[in-house]
């Protein structure tokens, strides 16, 4: 696609219920990334993937989280037994090989409500 | 790892008048110095970008600086206007990983 694509834009979700946040990257992007963006705060690293090598998810901050993608297609975030700690924008960006040169490029983000 | 930080994390500036952000990083192997865009509801977008190996890039109203002995990079904004009003992010990288700043919430003021 022209851009990356996140679904569902918003989630609404009690707590301790899962939830899978979804990704479409850029078509022919190899990196895909996913940050987390609380309430007037930075962007928080969480997970990397690099076309078929294993990912850097030195960022998760816990086991409730997890990731994957397959190939350079669609990646899917999961966060399991939901806290209110977990409310945020959970952005998704890609980047081609020459990332230095074309930078990322982000999604529009999933803003998530634990309740 | 990578240490980034940015000021200030608010700023108002009054339409036409000049804006700052400032950034210093820890990592004097960090050589790709992005800056983001954020406006409400979207998600970042790139709007300028600097190398390790150039002191100085302008585009247009904005311009990029980047002082490697230093290790600060600054976001210079002229004649603003507001619809420049947004949350700007600046970045460091050195490999696959970028380190982002906290972020600056301007506000042009008509």
């Amino acid at each position: 696609g022209a851009g990356v694509s996140q679904s569902p834009s918003n989630k609404v979700t009690e707590k301790g219920k899962d939830v899978e946040l979804r990704c479409d990257p850029i078509s022919g992007h190899t990196a895909l990334y996913w940050y987390r963006q609380r309430l007037g705060q930075g962007l928080e690293f969480l997970i990397y993937f690099q076309g078929n090598s294993a990912p850097d998810k030195s960022g998760l901050p816990s086991d409730r989280f997890s990731a994957e993608r397959t190939g350079e297609s669609v990646s899917t975030l999961t966060i399991q037994r939901t806290q209110q700690e977990d409310s945020a924008v959970y952005l998704c960006a890609s980047s081609s090989r020459d990332r230095v040169i074309y930078g990322y490029t982000f999604g529009s983000g999933t803003r998530l409500t634990v309740v | 790892g990578e240490n980034v930080e940015q000021h200030p994390s608010t700023l108002s500036v009054q339409e036409g008048d000049s804006a700052v952000i400032k950034c210093t990083y820890s990592d004097s192997a960090s050589n790709y110095f992005p800056w983001y865009k954020q406006e409400l509801g979207k998600g970042p977008q790139l709007i300028i970008d600097i190398r390790s190996n150039v002191g100085e890039k302008k585009d247009q109203r904005i311009a990029v600086t980047l002082n490697k002995t230093a290790k600060h990079f600054s976001l210079h904004i002229t004649e603003t206007q507001p619809e420049d009003s947004a949350v700007y992010f600046c970045a460091a990288s050195k490999g696959n990983q970028f380190y982002f700043g906290t972020g600056t919430s301007l506000t042009v003021i008509p």
